[in-house]
């Protein structure tokens, strides 16, 4: 099974309608981030998470919001949906800094598609 | 802010080598990432450089140059599971937020 788990893997829906994407880990990680990734503009990051109680906004968090639900667990919302927010969608987790390298571990993705 | 460059696309011959370069500016780093990316696949962590020179493991080395700002993956003996993209990320002294490039496309023929 996957540390990182993402649900759905893949939705398409209409503009105006509300999505949740769903992310769970089972690495013990604090940390978890969403990036959002498109074609020649690489990963780009949406909002991440040091703790339950710490949520923070990345470089483009206009049109979304999360929810830190616990430890393992982290959500991205898209409260009403619109074409240009058509991509793939990651969620990762990482070790506290000073743990390792630091590295980012990826879930499978979510590719959403908004018509 | 941080701009990191790297090549949109290389194509190599299977059992060659291939050479991915990665410029970057930032204030304050922290280390620098290269990940694997297979189409439609998660990246996955290939190699991490905090201190300036090469890190190898096995085909794959990495090079860092901070006063250059640069940094290189090597791909040696390529073979054709090694098609994919190849991402270079940064991550600054505050927190552990990465910034990633666009990304290299690699096209392994045979």
């Amino acid at each position: 099974d996957a540390d990182v788990t993402q649900t759905p893997r893949n939705r398409i829906t209409k503009t105006g309608k509300r999505i949740m994407l769903e992310c769970s880990q089972t690495k013990g990680h604090d940390r978890m981030y969403w990036y959002r990734q498109d074609p020649g503009l690489g990963l780009r990051l949406i909002y991440y998470s040091f703790d339950v109680k710490d949520i923070n906004k990345g470089e483009i968090s206009d049109g979304y919001s999360v929810s830190r639900q616990a430890q393992a667990k982290f959500s991205l919302s898209l409260e009403s949906a619109i074409p240009n927010q058509t991509a793939l969608y990651f969620c990762a987790t990482s070790d506290r800094q000073g743990l390792g390298t630091g590295e980012l571990f990826f879930g499978e993705g979510s590719r959403l598609t908004v018509l | 802010g941080q701009n990191i460059d790297q090549p949109t696309e290389m194509t190599a011959t299977e059992g060659a080598i291939v050479q991915i370069n990665c410029t970057y500016q930032t204030s304050g780093f922290n280390g620098l990432f290269w990940y694997q990316q297979h189409a439609g696949e998660a990246p996955t962590f290939l190699s991490y450089n905090v201190l300036d020179g090469l890190e190898e493991k096995g085909r794959f080395s990495s090079f860092l140059s901070r006063s250059k700002g640069y940094s290189y993956l090597l791909l040696k003996e390529l073979q054709m599971k090694d098609s994919a993209s190849y991402l270079c990320a940064v991550r600054k002294a505050a927190g552990n937020k990465l910034t990633f490039g666009g990304g290299t496309r690699v096209l392994v023929k045979p």
